[in-house]
């Protein structure tokens, strides 16, 4: 069965340094999410993709944060410089264009000391 | 702003029980609600979609209903199992495919 590829799982990094993660979406999924989940809480959407292009970047802190989908396919999230505040689980999930669910990956669990 | 609200304190019912949970939405008017579940350390898992046409879904022990008037979701799970035990995510779209997500709710199943 198809799934949705997420790197690192986890991660630890120092305030003030760059961090990026990496998502493959499910093949043929024309768009690709990004969210933040902080612990006991629901998942907030940072970034959505049709293909290459951003759909909805409403709630990306366009300061530190961006996101890329350079050929449509897999995605970049890059964080710079990391708070301590952005310590939470960063989730990718695709979807067929056009069809509701959507297929999340096993996320990245940043930690920022 | 919109909202959706899902009762946030943990629901712990008997193993073969029928477990009930909510959604509530304000100020908002979605097209589609969709249901996920997910397990501790884990992404969600997609088990039920309605639209707002639908007023019920069923899928095996699951049961989803859509009330418009009432701004409401009820999401069922019939004959419980203790692995049916993790947190119920709500989350609503108008069309556009981005999509609110509520705090989620914690299901525990006692054997």
């Amino acid at each position: 069965e198809a799934e949705v590829a997420q790197s690192p799982r986890y991660k630890i990094t120092e305030k003030s340094q760059a961090v990026a993660f990496w998502c493959d979406p499910i093949s043929g999924h024309a768009t690709l999410y990004w969210y933040r989940q902080i612990l006991g809480q629901g998942p907030e959407l940072l970034v959505q993709f049709q293909d290459e292009s951003v759909v909805d970047d409403s709630q990306l802190p366009k300061d530190r944060f961006s996101a890329e989908r350079l050929k449509g396919v897999d995605s970049t999230l890059k964080i710079q410089p990391a708070e301590l505040g952005d310590s939470a689980m960063y989730l990718c999930a695709s979807s067929l264009a056009g069809q509701g669910e959507q297929y999340f990956g096993p996320g990245t669990r940043l930690t920022v000391t | 702003s919109q909202k959706i609200e899902q009762n946030s304190e943990a629901l712990n019912i008997q193993e073969g029980k029928t477990a009930t949970l909510t959604c509530n939405y304000t100020n908002y008017s979605p097209a589609y609600l969709q249901w996920y579940r997910q397990d501790p350390g884990r992404g969600p898992v997609f088990l039920l979609l309605i639209r707002e046409n639908e007023k019920e879904k069923r899928k095996e022990r699951l049961k989803v209903t859509f009330d418009t008037t009432l701004k409401q979701s009820l999401f069922h799970i019939t004959a419980s199992q203790p692995a049916d035990s993790a947190t119920y995510l709500c989350a609503a779209t108008s069309g556009t495919y981005k999509y609110i997500f509520g705090t989620g709710t914690r299901l525990k199943v006692l054997a």
